[in-house]
């Protein structure tokens, strides 16, 4: 899975809790994403970083933020999880413009 | 709305077969459709792409055929196996990634019985 790792794969949580979702990567690639992915949406984008501290807004920001601290690792937060923000939630690396690797996946349930 | 439409939902198709899937958008400047098969319980992984210089590239049993002045693409997959049961994602976006207007479409189902 081109070197990206996800944490966790999958996570439960209640209404109005704060969640993280981590994304790391061994490829040192200067372009991070993050996407959620939903019946009938496909993948929508919903933060994306161009380098250390680096980031903007995407498609579906609203009620996410995100960090980048180091060129390895772009973290999502969910500050006050809703339950329209079930979903499974991709991280995406990409070394040039052509081309985007993902990662595994992780499936987030909000109850 | 969605700026990429795709269709069909769902496609069965017997095993040497052709599989057809189809997509349109509506903004003229996209340059870049990339094309994403994804297995259950994995992220997307990108199939095939094409910029609008070319109107057909084929990779293996894979095509794409675009139309540019139509706002159309399509994924064509000639002798469809087993193995290509899958759920494929078109996408469309101005010069690649490193910008946030990727945008994908719907996603189809594509079941190939043996």
């Amino acid at each position: 899975d081109a070197g990206i790792t996800q944490s966790p794969r999958h996570k439960v949580t209640e209404t109005g809790t704060p969640v993280t979702l981590r994304c790391h990567q061994t490829e040192n690639h200067r372009y991070m994403y993050w996407y959620r992915q939903d019946p009938g949406h496909g993948l929508r984008l919903i933060h994306y970083s161009y380098g250390v501290k680096d980031t903007d807004k995407g498609e579906v920001s609203d009620g996410y933020s995100v960090s980048r601290s180091k060129t390895e690792d772009f973290l999502l937060t969910l500050e006050s999880a809703t339950s329209s923000q079930t979903s499974v939630y991709f991280c995406a690396i990409s070394p040039t413009t052509d081309r985007a690797f993902f990662g595994q996946g992780t499936r987030l349930t909000v109850v | 709305q969605q700026q990429v439409k795709q269709s069909p939902q769902s496609l069965i198709v017997q095993k040497g077969g052709i599989s057809i899937i189809n997509c349109a958008y509506e903004n003229t400047a996209f340059d870049y459709f990339p094309w994403y098969q994804q297995f259950p319980g994995k992220g997307p992984a990108l199939l095939i792409a094409i910029r609008p210089d070319v109107s057909e590239k084929k990779e293996g049993r894979f095509t794409i055929s675009f139309n540019k002045s139509a706002k159309q693409f399509s994924l064509h997959i000639m002798d469809s196996q087993p193995g290509d049961s899958a759920t494929y994602f078109c996408a469309a976006s101005t010069s690649g990634y490193n910008n946030n207007d990727m945008r994908f479409g719907a996603g189809t189902r594509l079941t190939v019985k043996p």
